[in-house]
This record gives C-alpha cells, structure tokens and sequence, in this order.
C-alpha cells in the first residue's frame, strides 16, 4: 500500500527539550510539507521541499528545523526555541509536476506533540 | 487579513437537507482551489478540486467565483457520514505546491 507514515502517534516532551518528528512517504512524490494545526485553527506551513537536499521556509519556520536527505524522508525537529510546540503536526506530500496547478496533497496521520 | 476565509460553524443539518458552505480568498493570483475533508482528529483529505467551471460529484457540487475569489461547496441530501469539518483551501504563492487552507466549518448532520 502507498502512503504516508508519521511515528510517533503521540508525543510529550520536557520543556527544553528538542524532539524529531518521522515523515516517510513510498508514493514517489518530490514535494513534502510540514504543518501545524492547533484548535479551532487552520494549518500553517512550517517548512517545505520541493526536492532532495532542498527545503524552505514557510509562515512559522522559527523554532523548527528540517532536513531532505532522502526523497522518502522529511523529518521534523522541534527545537526548544519553539515557544508553543504542543500542536498536531501533518505531514504532506505531493507530486510537483509542472502539467497541472492541481497537485492533490496526500497527508499522514500526524503526531499529537504535547509539551509537558 | 487571513488568506482564506471561511463561513464560522458549526452547522447542524437533518439527514436529507442541503447545505452550503462558503469561503474567500484574499490573493486574486491564486490558481487552484480544493475542498478537503477532516475528521474529528484525523488528517485532512481531499473532498474535491475546484474548477473555474464548477464541478460535481455526486452529491458535491462546488463552484468558484473568480472576479468574486469567492468558492462554495454544495452538499445535497445530506448523509450522517457527512458530519466532518470542511476547508476551504487555495494554493499559496510562492511557495511550491503548498496550500493556504481555511480554518474550516463544521457540520453535524443529525437524524
């Protein structure tokens, strides 16, 4: 079966503590995203790449950091320069072929991080 | 001023009855627009895309207004299984393929 995986389900972290996020997708896509929803609200785009060993910046990157190692892989690590951090973090990937404007976004199930 | 807007919620329907939901957008340079579907803590999935010359699927029906950058999306005969948050989104300039989305409207479809 195809898709995207995001481990752990569930997270809690110590204040202080940076903590890594697992996103893995086998659907051949370039592109992955990292978002951010909290209650009541929409997601924000935290970091995106378009392709291997390229990420950037989205609307709340400060706090948080990416790397793209692998087209499969895009893991997430929320540093403890992140003020908030309790939120359910999405991972998204999609192809990023330039034919069509619509690319559909395939999500994970996401991580509930809790910071205690 | 949010990128795209939608209808505040909740919306609490009788099985059988339409319903409607609308959303703006604020960047007139904005190309491709979606409804995706959210279930109570679970991850959004794409309900459908919205094209310039509405589209219908089944008992989904949505429109967009260009001059307007106003979309909605058209539920007929409403089902229990319906009840989900619905978003509005639109893709997000500038960045790749990432996406703007609303902070959704509720529906509860009762019995």
């Amino acid at each position: 079966d195809g898709g995207i995986t995001q481990s752990p389900k569930y997270l809690f972290r110590k204040e202080g503590q940076n903590v890594t996020l697992s996103c893995e997708q086998n659907l051949n896509h370039d592109a992955m995203y990292w978002y951010r929803q909290d209650p009541g609200q929409g997601l924000r785009l935290i970091y995106y790449s378009q392709i291997v060993n390229d990420f950037q910046k989205g609307d709340i990157a400060e706090g948080y950091s990416v790397s793209r190692e692998k087209k499969e892989s895009f893991p997430l690590t929320v540093t403890s320069a992140q003020k908030n951090p309790t939120a359910f973090y999405l991972c998204a990937s999609s192809t990023s072929s330039g034919t069509t404007l619509y690319n559909e976004q395939f999500f994970g199930p996401g991580t509930r991080l809790t910071v205690l | 001023r949010k990128e795209v807007e939608q209808d505040p919620g909740p919306f609490n329907v009788p099985e059988g009855a339409t319903v409607a939901f609308n959303c703006t957008y604020s960047n007139s340079a904005s190309q491709s627009f979606f409804w995706y579907r959210q279930d109570c803590r679970k991850e959004p999935k794409l309900l459908m895309s919205v094209y310039s010359s509405g589209n219908e699927d089944g008992r989904f029906t949505a429109q967009l207004n260009r001059a307007s950058q106003y979309i909605s999306l058209l539920i007929r005969d409403s089902k229990l299984s319906d009840s989900a948050t619905y978003l509005c989104v639109v893709n997000m300039i500038g960045s790749g393929y990432a996406l703007n989305f609303g902070k959704g409207t509720s529906l509860l479809v009762t019995p």
